[in-house]
């Protein structure tokens, strides 16, 4: 079974209105991390915002937040204010366990920014 | 503060040849992982280190892909031989040790694009 399953292989948005990016997760560890990187058309993995599995809020990052609800097991990435530099490849991931454990990637989400 | 360094960015080489990315982590990182990435596998864990020994290199292909780090400051991935299969793109992520409140963020260098031929 994937442990990280984004469902949507591609998402348009217009410019300046908000868009959520599902991402849902499967892990039996109490102790987790869940972690967005966007990946522009450079290829760098660029880190944009983190939750952990004990955090009780929701973790904001200027215009990303993460809408994280732990009985569903999705991590959700909201984008306000969309811009068309948001434009990117969008990867969910997940760190098991309480130590420093290599990250499991979802397959991603292609977002376009539409002008 | 320098990030994780890659090199080389871009390499084409021909099936049966070796090999050699190379990886600088940020300074005082200790944590040192290896990823690929492919459109068919997304991206995979390769193998990672923490204090220059590996700890789990149970992602890596098979014998062809061989993993080091020397030293605190440089790893390399080599390939020999090469296989057009092995074509991708190569990221060296590296992160720091737990220290109170830390959530591990891997700091991920420019990538490799490796083109077998």
């Amino acid at each position: 079974a994937q442990k990280i399953t984004q469902t949507q292989p591609g998402m348009f948005v217009q410019e300046k209105e908000a868009v959520t990016l599902d991402c849902t997760y499967d892990t039996s560890d109490q102790s987790y991390g869940l972690f967005w990187y966007k990946q522009p058309s450079s290829g760098e993995m660029i880190f944009l915002i983190y939750q952990g599995s004990y955090d009780e809020q929701n973790a904001t990052e200027g215009r990303y937040s993460l809408n994280f609800q732990k009985a569903r097991k999705s991590a959700n990435l909201v984008i306000s204010a969309s811009q068309l530099g948001d434009s990117a490849m969008y990867f969910c991931a997940m760190r098991e366990g309480l130590g420093n454990t290599p990250l499991v990637f979802g397959k991603g989400t292609r977002l376009s920014v539409i002008a | 503060d320098a990030g994780v360094i890659q090199s080389p960015r871009h390499e084409v080489t021909e099936m049966g040849q070796e090999v050699t990315l190379r990886c600088k982590p940020i300074s005082g990182h200790d944590y040192l992982f290896w990823y690929r990435q492919t459109m068919m596998r997304g991206l995979e864990l390769l193998i990672y280190f923490n204090n220059n020994v590996p700890i789990d290199d149970s992602g890596m292909p098979e014998d062809r892909f061989s993993a080091k780090m020397p030293n605190a400051s440089f790893s390399t991935l080599k390939i020999q031989p090469s296989e057009p299969r092995d074509s991708a793109v190569y990221f060296c992520a590296s992160s720091l040790i737990f220290r109170q409140g830390s959530f591990y963020e891997q700091y991920f260098g420019p990538g490799t694009r490796l083109t077998v031929t």
